[in-house]
């Protein structure tokens, strides 16, 4: 595709309840990242994938969180349990290769709010 | 761990202006430095990239410089439009297979007419 896409780009949900945000990278790329980026607390990186396994996971900010891609492709990232702390915007990632030289290209973001 | 901060967290000038905008960085160790801007609901657009080998690169009017050493990098924006307005962040790389960056909190620039 074009870009980075990201879907739904907008999500409220009630507490409690579980919600899945997806994200299409840009095709032939095979690394993809996750953030988030909350109010006071800027953007912080949740998760990492080289093609469809998560060598880093250390962002994710607890059991609740989990993602994974599929087909090194696309990427489901899911919170169960929704919280308030949880409402933020979600931005999705990807390069051509894994590694600091490869630059990321950005998609528009999910929007959570959780009432 | 590294540490990005960007000060202030706003900055409003008036059209023309040539403005600099700093983001400083707590671990030298870093691979390279990026430039992003972000408008309100959207998401991130690179600007510049510099390799921890350059010292500066330049796009259009803006030049973006690296100091390593003192940790600290630079977005320059020659000229200022209010088509500028925006959030600019800065972001640095640790390098190794995992380019996770590590963002500051950006600086809202606001250029008025």
């Amino acid at each position: 595709g074009a870009g980075v896409s990201q879907s739904p780009s907008n999500k409220v949900t009630e507490k409690g309840k579980d919600v899945e945000l997806r994200c299409d990278p840009i095709s032939g790329h095979t690394a993809l990242y996750w953030y988030r980026q909350s109010l006071g607390q800027g953007l912080e990186f949740l998760i990492y994938f080289q093609g469809n396994s998560a060598p880093d996971k250390s962002g994710l900010p607890s059991d609740r969180f989990s993602a994974e891609r599929t087909g090194g492709s696309v990427s489901t990232l899911t919170i169960q349990r929704t919280q308030q702390e949880d409402s933020a915007v979600y931005l999705c990632a990807s390069s051509w290769g894994w590694g600091a030289r490869y630059e990321q290209y950005f998609g528009p973001g999910t929007r959570l709010t959780v009432t | 761990k590294q540490e990005v901060t960007q000060i202030p967290a706003a900055l409003s000038v008036p059209e023309g202006e040539n403005l600099v905008l700093n983001c400083s960085f707590t671990d030298s160790a870093i691979y390279n430095l990026q430039w992003f801007r972000q408008d309100p609901g959207k998401g991130l657009t690179s600007l510049l990239l510099i390799q921890s080998s350059q010292r500066e690169q330049t796009s259009g009017r803006l030049n973006a410089s690296l100091d390593k050493s003192s940790g600290r990098s630079t977005l320059y924006i020659a000229a200022s439009q209010p088509g500028d307005s925006a959030t600019y962040l800065c972001a640095a790389t640790a390098g190794g297979a995992n380019s996770k960056l590590t963002f500051g909190k950006g600086i809202t620039l606001s250029v008025r007419p």
